[in-house]
């Protein structure tokens, strides 16, 4: 039973562009939680998706992110417009039904933005 | 708003010492669970222990186990006869508010970095 997989593992982006951050949770899944983790920090808690609905969106900032989790295919966190302070290492977990509190993560993605 | 606090930044012990590291979580949710998450150097989450808040009984996993004081909201990992590779961060986590429908956030707190020296 494949983990949670998350592409690109390293992604760097000069500023003004986009970054796209996949993740496919593990089989059988159908809840997505996306975190952020800051340099020396803890993971933060961004948002969290079913199937083609977001659930929680309540640690998004407010402007330039996204995220969607369509019927068919990966999970897609998208930055628009990226700044230096987007990088950070961005972790995709997910966990079944009525199992919320067994989040598996994904090997995350470490966006630099130059 | 629930919040976790880790308050050790930095621990250092020599191989086969007992560590213990601590964690103190604020909450008003009666029903929750608790974790210890390992991140070595490969930046992978991997989780240590669970403590669901409605068992008395310490949660042990092999050579971690957990010091559970619910009215104290203190939730202590010790590690016993530590090894090289347990050299990482360590996360304590907090959920809480399970209802039928599942999944609610992941509350973390600041991180100990943990050195094993041989």
């Amino acid at each position: 039973n494949a983990g949670v997989m998350q592409n690109p593992r390293h992604l760097v982006r000069r500023r003004g562009q986009e970054a796209r951050l996949r993740c496919s949770p593990m089989k059988g899944h159908s809840h997505v939680y996306w975190y952020r983790q800051l340099p020396e920090e803890g993971l933060k808690f961004m948002v969290y998706l079913q199937k083609e609905n977001i659930i929680d969106e309540s640690g998004m900032p407010k402007e330039r992110f996204s995220a969607e989790f369509p019927k068919e295919g990966p999970s897609i966190l998208r930055i628009q417009q990226v700044v230096r302070g987007d990088s950070a290492a961005y972790f995709c977990a997910s966990s079944g039904q009525g199992n919320s509190y067994e989040q598996y993560f994904g090997p995350g993605t470490r966006l630099t933005v130059t | 708003a629930q919040t976790v606090t880790q308050s050790q930044p930095e621990m250092s012990v020599q191989e086969a010492e007992t560590v213990t590291l601590s964690c103190t979580y604020d909450t008003s949710e009666s029903n929750y669970y608790l974790f210890w998450y390992k991140q070595p150097p490969s930046r992978q989450m991997i989780l240590v222990i669970r403590q669901e808040a409605y068992k008395q009984q310490n949660a042990t996993e092999n050579r971690f186990s957990v010091n559970f004081q619910k009215a104290a909201k203190s939730f202590s990992l010790k590690i016993s006869d530590s090894q090289l590779g347990d050299t990482a961060m360590y996360f304590c986590a907090f959920i809480g508010g399970i209802n039928f429908q599942g999944a609610q956030k992941l509350v973390f707190g600041q991180g100990t970095r943990l050195t094993i020296n041989p």
